[in-house]
């Protein structure tokens, strides 16, 4: 079974240049997550999706940074403009949220984005 | 105080030894933890979840005390592979549970 999909892996942009990152959940998760991890530090949320619907964006940027699920399965996150400050590892996340709670969240490889 | 705290490391340890992690955590409403493993440019991978009456995968034993708000990973018999960070990962309880993860202890096992 494929796992959680990013693309691209590395982005090297000019700083103000818009970019877009891409992710493709594990099939049948309902929950999709964006997180942002700095060199040394963990995953930070960015953004949480259940279905289509952003349940936690209190973390996300929102005068640089935009996010969409539109039909509930992938997502895109976008900065426009970029600033030196957003190189970053962009990591997506998957899990099954039921009543009970949410399953273990699988990880997508990142996108090393590199804002020069 | 942070939510999550745990020692950066990195914690050189000869391979065969037994090493020790905690995490700390703020929110006594804490409900879950997790113990993840990263390696070097790779994602995040789940390494365990932390139970109440503790539990043991192999060589790795995870332990939770609530009283003191915090949680640990023991490993024994030290393998080169367990080279890596180890992420402490928290989840209120509540209904929209939110996870936090901690900076991740850097482990480096050396021959």
């Amino acid at each position: 079974e494929a796992g959680v999909v990013q693309s691209p892996r590395y982005k090297i942009i000019e700083k103000k240049q818009p970019v877009a990152f891409w992710c493709n959940p594990i099939s049948g998760h309902n929950t999709l997550y964006w997180y942002l991890q700095n060199l040394g530090q963990g995953p930070e949320l960015l953004i949480r999706y259940e279905n289509e619907e952003a349940v936690d964006d209190s973390q996300l940027p929102k005068d640089r940074f935009s996010a969409e699920r539109l039909k509930g399965v992938d997502s895109t996150l976008k900065i426009q403009p970029a600033e030196l400050g957003d190189s970053a590892v962009y990591l997506c996340a998957s899990s099954l949220t039921t009543r009970r709670g949410d399953t273990e969240a699988f990880f997508g490889q990142g996108t090393r984005l590199t804002v020069v | 105080r942070k939510e999550v705290e745990q020692d950066p490391g990195p914690f050189n340890v000869p391979e065969g030894a037994t090493v020790a992690f905690n995490c700390t955590y703020s929110n006594s409403a804490s409900q879950s933890f997790f113990w993840y493993r990263q390696d070097c440019r790779k994602e995040p991978k789940l390494l365990m979840s932390v139970y109440s009456s503790g539990n043991e995968d192999g060589r790795f034993t995870a332990q939770l005390n609530r009283a003191s708000q915090y949680i640990s990973l023991l490993i024994r018999d030290s393998k080169l592979s367990d080279s890596a960070t180890y992420l402490c990962v928290v989840r209120p309880s509540g209904g929209y549970q939110k996870v936090t993860f901690g900076i991740g202890t850097k482990l480096q096992v050396i021959p």
